[in-house]
C-alpha cells in the first residue's frame, strides 16, 4: 500500500526556512517523481515542483526558482523540500504526492506551514 | 500551463438529487490522468476518481467519472449528507499539475 508520511506542523519567523520532509513506503521509491503541492486556507491547491529520486533532477514553478529546493534520501525513502526566506503568503499546508499510473495520485497527510511574527 | 475549469462553481441540492459536475481543460488531457477530489473545510483533498472513471477503494459507487479529454464529469447518483464539500478536478497528464477551481455543494 502506498504511504507517504509527513514531518509536524511548523511555526516559524518571516526570513526563516522550513525543511518538511515526506517518509515514503509501499512502491518503488526511485521509480516515481515526488510532486509538491501546497493549499493556503480558502484557496485551490497549487502545484511547487518535482523531483526524481534515481537522477536528483528538479523542476519548479517559476514563482519557487530561487527559493524551493527539493532534496531525496533513497536510504530512508524520504523526500525533502525546503523553503527560504519565508513571508507570510506561504503559510499553507504543504503536501508531497506521486502519481500511480495504475492506482492515481497519492498525497501525503499534509504539514501545516504557518509563518508570523 | 494546461487550464482547467469547472462547472457550476456552486450548487444548492437536495438530500437524494443526482448531482453533476464538469470539469474542461484548455487542452487535450489523456483520461488516465484525470482525477477528482472533495474537500471539507480543513481537511486534506480525498480522491474519488482517479483515470476519470476508475473509482478509488473505499468510496461509495453513488460517486462516478466519465469523459475523456477535454471534458470530464463528476456525478454523485444520489446526494446524501455526508456530501456536502467542495470538489475539484485535477490533471497530472502535462506539468504543472493543475486543478479546476472547485464546485461548492451546498444544501438546499
Amino acid at each position: 500500500q502506498v504511504q507517504l508520511v509527513q514531518s509536524g506542523p511548523e511555526l516559524k519567523r518571516p526570513g526563516a526556512s522550513v525543511k518538511v520532509s515526506c517518509k515514503t513506503s509501499g512502491f518503488n521509491f526511485t521509480s516515481y517523481d515526488i510532486n509538491w503541492l501546497r493549499q493556503a486556507s480558502g484557496q485551490g491547491p497549487e502545484w511547487m515542483g518535482w523531483m526524481s529520486p534515481k537522477t536528483g533532477y528538479e523542476q519548479k514553478a517559476q514563482k519557487f526558482q530561487g527559493r524551493v529546493t527539493m532534496t531525496s534520501d533513497t536510504s530512508t525513502r524520504t523526500a525533502y523540500m525546503e523553503v527560504h526566506k519565508l513571508t507570510s503568503d506561504d503559510t499553507a499546508v504543504y503536501y508531497c504526492a506521486i502519481d500511480d499510473f495504475f492506482s492515481g495520485p497519492a498525497w501525503g497527510q499534509g504539514t501545516l506551514v504557518s509563518v508570523s511574527s | 500551463d494546461i487550464q482547467m475549469t469547472q462547472s457550476p462553481v456552486s450548487l444548492s441540492a437536495s438530500i437524494g438529487d443526482r448531482v453533476t459536475i464538469t470539469c474542461r481543460a484548455s487542452q487535450t488531457v489523456v483520461s488516465y490522468y484525470l482525477s477528482w477530489y472533495q474537500q471539507k473545510p480543513g481537511k486534506a483533498p480525498k480522491l474519488l476518481i482517479y483515470s476519470a472513471t476508475r473509482l478509488r477503494g473505499g468510496i461509495p459507487s453513488r460517486f462516478s467519472g466519465s469523459g475523456s479529454g477535454p471534458e470530464f464529469t463528476l456525478t454523485i447518483s444520489s446526494l446524501q449528507s455526508e456530501d456536502f464539500a467542495t470538489y475539484f478536478c485535477h490533471q497530472t497528464f502535462i506539468y504543472p499539475w493543475t486543478f479546476g477551481p472547485g464546485t461548492k455543494v451546498e444544501i438546499k
